[in-house]
């Protein structure tokens, strides 16, 4: 049964505007939450990240939002470009795990000029 | 880049072959984690390691069996490959000690025909 969903298998925004991408979990011991992003024929990057202790983490265009009564995050790109459009994965961990990622399907942006 | 490679970076086989793929990492890092990436599923964890000759099973292990007998090289083995087996495998590292975030490698295609 996969602990991390995202239901939104793709997204088409317009360049300029904002990419909205979420995520639901339902593992209550997950206390890390990552996003990667990840190019045809490439291996995945890590994008950013956010402890439970915090409901916001912002590096540069990108912040990711946590909302631990709904297990939910969200991803914001702001502003999109096309350099974004790429397929972007919401991963969560626990800190009894190995450190090791439980992975959603994915959510495939294309970003329209 | 993190330092990680994998080899080959394509393969194909044929139904019923020992296949072993190769991970190679130059960072020193503890932790190494082998995951399969099919559509509509995301990254699932296949089996990882947490030093030389400890490994442990991920969420689909069935059909495979891991190796480390080196800090650097982690190795998978499909004993008797099967079609269901045809995707792409990736490689991820982490240094452990509190960090969350995995590396990952270039990825390998494998089909089995």
């Amino acid at each position: 049964d996969q602990q991390v969903k995202q239901n939104s298998p793709s997204l088409s925004v317009q360049e300029g505007r904002i990419s909205i991408l979420n995520c639901d979990y339902t593992n209550s011991m997950f206390d890390y939450f990552l996003w990667y992003k990840k190019y045809p024929a490439e291996g995945p990057t890590f994008l950013i990240s956010i402890s439970s202790i915090k409901d916001k983490n912002e590096d540069g265009r990108f912040t990711v939002f946590l909302n631990k009564s709904a297990k939910h995050l969200s991803l914001h790109i702001v502003p999109s470009q096309p350099g974004d459009s790429a397929v972007y994965f919401c991963a969560a961990s626990s800190s009894s795990s190995d450190y090791k990622l439980s992975f959603g399907a994915g959510t495939t942006v294309t970003v329209r000029a | 880049d993190a330092g990680i490679t994998q080899s080959p970076r394509h393969k194909v086989t044929e139904t019923g072959t020992p296949v072993t793929l190769r991970c190679h990492q130059t960072e020193n890092h503890r932790y190494m984690y082998w995951y399969r990436q099919d559509p509509g599923h995301g990254l699932r964890l296949i089996h990882y390691s947490y030093g030389v000759k400890d490994t442990d099973k991920g969420e689909v292990s069935d059909g495979y069996s891991v190796s480390r007998s080196k800090t650097e090289d982690f190795l998978l083995t499909l004993e008797s490959a099967t079609s269901s087996q045809t995707s792409v495998y990736f490689c991820a590292i982490t240094p452990g000690r509190q960090s969350y975030e995995q590396y990952f490698g270039p990825g390998t295609r494998l089909t089995v025909t």
